[in-house]
């Protein structure tokens, strides 16, 4: 069975250019997560999709960021325009139950922006 | 908020015993986990451990947990090179889960 997968594993972009990340959650996985590392801090939470609503976008940084989910199946997350301040890496997660937490996580994305 | 604190390094020699620890915030979490980050790999869950446990073991991971100091280590026995990695501890919140910053682990040969 595939696992979660995240395209692309690197992305280096200029400040002010629009950057789509892409996660495929294993296949029949409601609940979708987003989450972000910046370099040398903790993980941390931007949003959780169930099927295709956002549950859950609290952690989203700001307006310049764009999260869909469209069919409830793949997602997508937007950075436009993107800043310096965004760079980091970016891991998707999905899991079956929210109750029972036992989320499988992709490799996550690499995003630079310079 | 959530707040979940981890040291950033840890070396240890081939053969001993690596100890991670990790202090938390939010006492109402039910699960408190271990996950484990190799180079360009995603993260993996190496373990978990339910709040009204003081500990579990699995085959060299043992996992103690103290509520009352909200504390909260992961011990490697026998650490091999091949557990170098970046270890994250997470607690879990209403909907989702809170990490630290991750421990990395270096085996000295």
């Amino acid at each position: 069975e595939a696992g979660v997968t995240q395209f692309p594993s690197h992305s280096v972009i200029e400040k002010g250019q629009t950057v789509t990340l892409r996660c495929d959650p294993i296949s029949g996985h409601d609940n979708l997560y987003w989450y972000r590392r910046v370099m040398g801090k903790e993980i941390k939470f931007l949003l959780h999709f169930v099927k295709e609503s956002k549950q859950d976008e609290s952690g989203m940084p700001n307006n310049r960021f764009l999260a869909e989910r469209t069919g409830g199946t793949y997602s997508t997350l937007k950075v436009q325009p993107a800043e310096l301040e965004d760079s980091g890496v970016y891991f998707c997660a999905s899991s079956q139950d929210v109750g029972l937490f036992e989320a499988f996580f992709g490799q996550g994305t690499r995003l630079t922006v310079v | 908020g959530e707040d979940v604190e981890q040291s950033l390094f840890l070396s240890v020699r081939e053969g001993d015993s690596s100890v991670i620890n990790c202090t938390y915030t939010d006492s109402s979490s039910t699960y408190l986990y271990w996950y484990k980050q190799e180079p360009g790999a995603g993260l993996q869950l190496l373990t978990y451990i339910f709040s009204n446990m003081d500990m579990k073991q699995d085959q060299r991971l043992t996992v103690l947990l103290n509520k009352k100091d909200k504390h909260l280590s992961l011990r490697i026995a026998d650490t091999q090179t091949g557990d170098s990695a970046i270890y994250f501890c997470a607690e879990m919140g209403a909907n989702n889960l809170f990490f630290g910053t991750g421990t990395r682990l270096t085996v000295i040969p």
